[in-house]
């Protein structure tokens, strides 16, 4: 059955420096991953997916995941935060034959000044 | 281009009491529609999922329902609301094909129940 994994529920950077938030699935066989902001009293916007084309996914906001079959992550990084970053993040599978999006719980996302 | 639209945005409801939240797409044909709840610091439960008008599939033993009485409307109901019901609701749709698509989401309802 698929699932995803979000490593840490929180994560503090410094506004300009990277960021980095992991996310690992599991998946019997090619799995379609996303990854969604959400900013407070908000609903989710995406901002990247891989569907087994490339595997360095780029997105909006500078954000870019790359898709590693051999470790099963679907890490997020942006090479420099911004104030406007500060939101919750959400690793996302589709459930292979079927229409179930399978979110992870989330990493809130805090960008010091 | 296509919207969704989902209110109300924000309901305070005695416990006992009846809801309903309504969710409507616009711009596309045969959604695939769905309502997830959360929980304050949880992430995304997903509650009811509906692949055409009158179909709808439920993930949750709950006290809620879920109707879909056209091909762009998905509506969330309760007869009697329990305090463990209180988090923020948001409706989704994705296109018909499964596996690739992506989500489109509302602005959510947050419903406090007391």
């Amino acid at each position: 059955a698929q699932s995803v994994t979000q490593l840490d529920s929180h994560v503090s950077v410094s506004e300009g420096t990277p960021v980095l938030l992991r996310c690992n699935y599991s998946s019997s066989y090619s799995p379609s991953l996303f990854w969604y902001v959400q900013h407070p009293n908000k609903g989710l916007q995406l901002l990247l997916k891989y569907t087994s084309a490339a595997t360095l996914v780029k997105g909006i906001n500078g954000f870019e995941a790359e898709f590693k079959k051999s470790e099963t992550s679907f890490h997020l990084t942006k090479p420099s935060a911004h104030m406007s970053d500060a939101a919750e993040y959400f690793c996302v599978v589709i459930r292979g034959g079927t229409y179930k999006y399978i979110f992870g719980t989330g990493t809130r996302l805090k960008v010091l000044a | 281009s296509q919207t969704i639209h989902q209110w109300p945005a924000t309901l305070v409801q005695p416990v006992g009491s009846p809801l309903s939240l309504e969710c409507t797409v616009e711009g596309t044909s045969n959604p695939n529609l769905y309502w997830y709840r959360q929980a304050a610091g949880r992430g995304l439960q997903l509650l009811f999922y509906s692949v055409g008008i009158g179909q709808i599939s439920s993930e949750v033993p709950q006290n809620l329902s879920a109707s879909r009485p056209q091909d762009r409307q998905f509506i969330l109901s309760s007869k009697k609301l329990l305090l463990s019901d209180s988090g923020f609701y948001l409706c989704a749709w994705s296109g018909d094909s499964p596996n690739t698509g992506e989500l489109f989401f509302g602005e959510g309802s947050r419903l406090t129940v007391l």
